[in-house]
This record gives C-alpha cells, sequence and structure tokens, in this order.
C-alpha cells in the first residue's frame, strides 16, 4: 500500500450528512494537509496539520491526526452540494525540502 | 495577492514535440514544486526549486525532463520529445517557507498525439 492512502475510495452522502474520510501513512511526517479537488480543477488547501498536534478545525471541517497510529481524518460537517468534489491528504515527509505525497484520493459525491 | 498563476490551462503536442509549461507562483513566494497527475489518481511530486536552484528533482524522470527557476520570469517545466505516457496533468505550487501549506495552480493539461 502507498504512503497517504485513503479510505473509502469513494462516498455518497444526502446533503446535511457528516462526511468522514480516512487517511493512513507509513513514514514519519512534519506535517499532514488536506487538499480538495473538483473534477479537472486544480488543488484548494483545506487544512495542514503539524506532527505535534493532535486536533484542528476551520469552518465546518475538522481533522484530527494520531501519529501513533499514522492516521488522519478529515470531516465535513452538514454537507453541502457544493462539496463534491474529491479529497487528498499529502504528507510532508522530507528533511530540508517540502515534497508532498499524496494519496489516491476520496471521492465524495453529495446528493441533493 | 493573484494565485499561482499556469499557462498554458491546455497544450497539446504531437510525439517528438517539446513541451513548455509556465508556473509563476504567487507574490512573495520563493520555493516552487512540481507534481503531475495521471487520470483517477493523486498528484506524484517532480521537483522543487527554490530561486535559481533545484533543492530536490528526486521525482523527475532521467531523461527528456527539466525545470528551472530563473531569478526572474516563471518557473519552467521543460519535457523533451514527448510521448503519449507524458499525457497528464501537471500542477505547480508555491510557498512563501519550506514548512507552510503549498498553494497550487489550476495545472496544465498535456495531450500528447
Amino acid at each position: 500500500s502507498q504512503q497517504g492512502e485513503e479510505d473509502p475510495q469513494a462516498l455518497s452522502i444526502q446533503e446535511g450528512e457528516n462526511a468522514t474520510m480516512n487517511c493512513s501513512y507509513k513514514t514519519s511526517i512534519n506535517n499532514l494537509q488536506w487538499y480538495r479537488q473538483n473534477s479537472g480543477r486544480g488543488l484548494v488547501h483545506l487544512i495542514l496539520i503539524r506532527s505535534n498536534e493532535r486536533e484542528k478545525h476551520s469552518g465546518r471541517l475538522r481533522v484530527t491526526l494520531d501519529t501513533s497510529k499514522k492516521s488522519s481524518s478529515l470531516l465535513i460537517t452538514a454537507s453541502r452540494a457544493a462539496d463534491t468534489a474529491s479529497y487528498f491528504c499529502a504528507t510532508d515527509v522530507a528533511q530540508g525540502a517540502q515534497k508532498l505525497v499524496f494519496g489516491q484520493g476520496t471521492r465524495l459525491t453529495i446528493n441533493p | 495577492n493573484a494565485g499561482v498563476m499556469q499557462n498554458p490551462r491546455h497544450l497539446v503536442r504531437r510525439r517528438g514535440q517539446e513541451a513548455r509549461l509556465r508556473c509563476s507562483p504567487m507574490k512573495g513566494h520563493s520555493h516552487v514544486y512540481w507534481y503531475r497527475q495521471l487520470p483517477e489518481e493523486g498528484l506524484k511530486f517532480m521537483v522543487y526549486l527554490q530561486k535559481e536552484n533545484i533543492i530536490d528533482e528526486s521525482g523527475m524522470p532521467k531523461e527528456r525532463f527539466s525545470a528551472e527557476f530563473p531569478k526572474e520570469g516563471p518557473s519552467i517545466l521543460r519535457i523533451q520529445q514527448v510521448v503519449r505516457g507524458d499525457s497528464a496533468a501537471y500542477f505547480c505550487a508555491s510557498s512563501p517557507f519550506r514548512e507552510t501549506e503549498a498553494f497550487f495552480g489550476q495545472g496544465t493539461r498535456l495531450t500528447v498525439v
């Protein structure tokens, strides 16, 4: 398996429900970042959580990091149709150079 | 403050031609990164540059690919003698410091015919 694997690969929920996506990684990290990508578009940065942090919030987003389990989760509360996108976790693993390692992404579909 | 600007957005090249992809980082950002995304996959790191220096090119293919970030002007990712397998979306990102979030451009979608 790869560094930065997201789970599930695809998620479909009703508008208003909460969406949880998980990310596992293998090596030590400097930080972990979550990005959103709409179909055929660029990446939008959502949250960066450092290796010494356990939880971070930004609006309807909540990210947790468990370095002992090498895992992170992204929770989107009160989902909206506009949240439909692919979500990627990316780990910054290198010393001396930021080199993000991306997972395959979770494709989230919010049904109205 | 404009975001990371990449051009062109779409580029079509015939096999054997050269492709030049440009990236202007956000104002004040001196760290530039190039990533490649194949269809239905995540992004793969290619190269990390600071002004006039290549810091890490461990993700770059050894042949045909090169990158630069001159003192003046945009960063350039150059692919010589393109092949069909080079067809992908190429994303550039920039950050002001090493351990801060990277902001991505909209990408250049290269199609080799």
